[in-house]
């Protein structure tokens, strides 16, 4: 199994909602990524996890709070996002945390109206 | 500082050619290159590692020249399954914290 399952695929929420993303790897990969794509642009990395702990925030927004609850399981949960925030949410993982093959799930598109 | 890919846009008819490059202003640990087609995941193709390596992978392959910060990826024999957009992603420090260029968006027709 390679691969990256992300849910849902499709996101509606209004600016005031709470809602979150949900990214599932069952690979033994020990490091967990998210990116955020924004249409005809390149992937921006946002969060790193190594081994279940908070490696690397890249300077994102609080509204945006990352979760690792286990070495399979990576959420991302949204709270008072603006519409700029309307994106393709790509999570991917790694055998571990260094400079390897990076596997990624379809991503999220979400839109906040 | 994000990697600059060129050229932006290229069309090819089947079985031409085509050479992808990215270019850093900073020392790379490593170049990773990926291929997005629309409305899907990136897939990767390969990571180059310091040390000026080729790599291959059936009709594409890459090289990284570590002296000029510089990558390129090679496609030859084009098929229609090349078609996407190819991102080189950089690593500064082998934290796998990719950095991604601009992209290349290749159309291949018959």
């Amino acid at each position: 199994d390679t691969e990256v399952t992300q849910t849902p695929k499709h996101l509606v929420m209004g600016m005031t909602n709470k809602k979150s993303l949900k990214c599932e790897q069952h690979m033994g990969h020990r490091a967990m990524y998210w990116y955020k794509q924004k249409a005809k642009k390149p992937p921006e990395l946002m969060f790193v996890y190594s081994y279940e702990k908070l490696s690397i925030n890249e300077s994102v927004p609080s509204r945006f709070s990352p979760e690792c609850p286990n070495s399979s399981l990576l959420n991302l949960h949204l709270h008072a996002l603006q519409p700029e925030d309307s994106a393709l949410y790509l999570c991917a993982s790694s055998q571990v945390w260094g400079s390897t093959e990076a596997f990624f799930g379809q991503g999220t598109r979400l839109t906040v109206v | 500082q994000q990697p600059v890919q060129s050229p932006q846009a290229v069309i090819l008819r089947e079985g031409e050619d085509a050479v992808i490059n990215c270019s850093s202003s900073k020392a790379l640990y490593s170049v990773h290159w990926y291929r997005q087609k629309h409305g899907e995941a990136p897939v990767f193709l390969m990571i180059l590692l310091k040390g000026g390596e080729q790599k291959g992978h059936e009709k594409i392959s890459a090289s990284f020249n570590e002296k000029k910060q510089q990558s390129s990826l090679y496609l030859t024999a084009s098929q229609l399954s090349y078609s996407g957009t190819y991102f080189c992603g950089t690593d500064l420090n082998a934290g796998n914290m990719l950095t991604f260029g601009g992209g290349t968006r290749l159309m291949v027709k018959p």
